[in-house]
């Protein structure tokens, strides 16, 4: 299996773009996680999903991040309009039965920075 | 009561040597325990785990020590190497929960 894959690997964008972050979860995994990490907070869960549907959003920083899942093997994160402080890097992680303590893969991340 | 706090927030070693990280968690739900392995660039990944119901866990040179009554747990690297140079998170879940409760990490860096 190629892992979790995320796109893109890097984005540079200016102050007030609209930005989108793409996953692709392990194959037969049923839950999927997003989060966001910086040098200050640390890593932070923004949403879950468990068979794609959203389970806690309860992270997400702010009503300019929204995030989807319309299939098993696909999800996005949203940033409309970005700001200088969503600089980070978020990642994406999937694992099998999560409600059992199940090991979480996570992608390789997404480098945002917004100027 | 969901955090995990993690110290020592940094930690350098020489070779050989056998660095210690510390956890504690307030929720007594939390039945798996697992240690992630992150190196620069890319995302973390699973080292080690343990349930409650075994005091140590050793995997090759990395051993988990778990004191239920106290709600502590601690990794330790045996014989630590260059190679181990990362940022260790500890974590915390629940069975029939689907979140995963991250400590902050400890940055290790071991010296040649």
């Amino acid at each position: 299996d190629a892992g979790v894959i995320q796109s893109p690997r890097h984005e540079v964008t200016e102050m007030g773009q609209e930005v989108t972050l793409r996953c692709k979860p392990i194959s037969g995994h049923n839950s999927l996680f997003w989060y966001r990490q910086t040098m200050m907070r640390g890593l932070e869960l923004l949403i879950y999903f468990n068979n794609n549907v959203p389970i806690d959003d309860s992270g997400m920083p702010e009503d300019r991040f929204s995030a989807k899942m319309p299939n098993a093997s696909f999800s996005t994160l949203k940033i409309q309009p970005s700001e200088p402080r969503d600089s980070a890097v978020y990642f994406c992680a999937s694992s099998l039965d999560g409600g059992m303590g199940g090991e979480q893969y996570f992608g390789p991340g997404t480098r945002l920075t917004v100027t | 009561q969901q955090q995990v706090k993690q110290s020592p927030q940094s930690l350098i070693v020489q070779k050989g040597g056998i660095p210690i990280i510390n956890c504690a968690y307030e929720n007594t739900a939390f039945d798996y325990f697992p240690w992630y392995q992150q190196f620069p660039g890319k995302g973390p990944a699973l080292l080690i785990a343990i349930r409650p119901d075994v005091s140590e866990k050793k995997e090759g040179r990395f051993t988990i020590s778990f004191n239920k009554s106290a709600k502590q747990f601690s990794l330790h690297i045996m014989d630590s190497q260059p190679g181990d140079s990362a940022t260790y998170f500890c974590a915390a879940t629940y069975t029939g929960g689907f979140k995963t409760i991250f400590g902050a990490g400890t940055r290790l860096f071991v010296k040649a």
